[in-house]
């Protein structure tokens, strides 16, 4: 079956406290982003990434790292969280960029204290 | 300045009648355009998308929108909304060719009325 699976799904952690959400699709993807999503806001996109070792910052980057050394995984790093971190995040996957359909993961849900 | 507006937070209809929702983008020249849909506990799922060409675009799930380039809108509707519709609702743009940034406006949520 085709998807992009993030893991964990839920996440309380501490202020400080490194931590990696990974993401990994099945589907042969090019193209693979990060969003996150509060209140009122939607999403925004936090970082991207076009194919293996090309990744670009999106709206809002700072406070994660990214990285994508195989075509499948492109994991999300918190070096140092802090409470305002807290949210719901997604990853996607999409062919061959941004204007191919966007595929999503079940999101994971962030709660730093 | 947010580039892609949805006006309305939250809609509620009733099951049977008729929806739309409303987008507005505020770049000079027109967009890539998508609709987007989330199901309660779930990712985002592409109901339909618009380029160019032919303005009324036709999707899954028996949704349509309708590009407006003299009122830089791209509007969702259905003409009988189901149970199942009940979701958030994610209008998305992607300002020009070569730019690989999908902008998403904050959502309109769907409640339906039996």
């Amino acid at each position: 079956e085709a998807q992009v699976t993030q893991n964990p799904r839920y996440l309380i952690t501490v202020t400080g406290k490194k931590l990696t959400v990974t993401c990994s699709q099945n589907m042969n993807h090019e193209y693979m982003s990060w969003y996150r999503q509060d209140p009122g806001l939607g999403l925004r996109q936090i970082y991207y990434s076009m194919n293996v070792e090309v990744t670009d910052k999106g709206d809002v980057p700072e406070g994660y790292k990214v990285s994508r050394k195989e075509k499948r995984n492109f994991p999300l790093i918190l070096e140092s969280p802090s409470p305002n971190q807290t949210s719901l995040y997604f990853c996607a996957s999409s062919s061959s960029g941004v204007l191919t359909e966007a595929f999503f993961g079940q999101g994971t849900r962030l709660t730093v204290v | 300045a947010q580039s892609v507006t949805q006006p309305d937070i939250h809609i509620t209809v009733s099951e049977g009648a008729s929806l739309e929702l409303r987008c507005n983008y505020s770049y000079g020249a027109t967009p890539y355009l998508f609709w987007y849909v989330q199901s309660p506990g779930q990712g985002l799922q592409l109901l339909l998308k618009y380029f160019s060409g032919d303005t009324l675009v036709q999707g899954i799930k028996g949704f349509e929108a309708e590009f407006k380039r003299s009122q830089s809108s791209f509007n969702l509707r259905k003409p009988s909304v189901h149970w199942s519709d009940a979701a958030e609702y994610f209008c998305a743009v992607v300002r020009n060719f070569g730019n690989e940034k999908l902008t998403f406006g904050t959502g309109t949520r769907l409640t339906i009325i039996p």
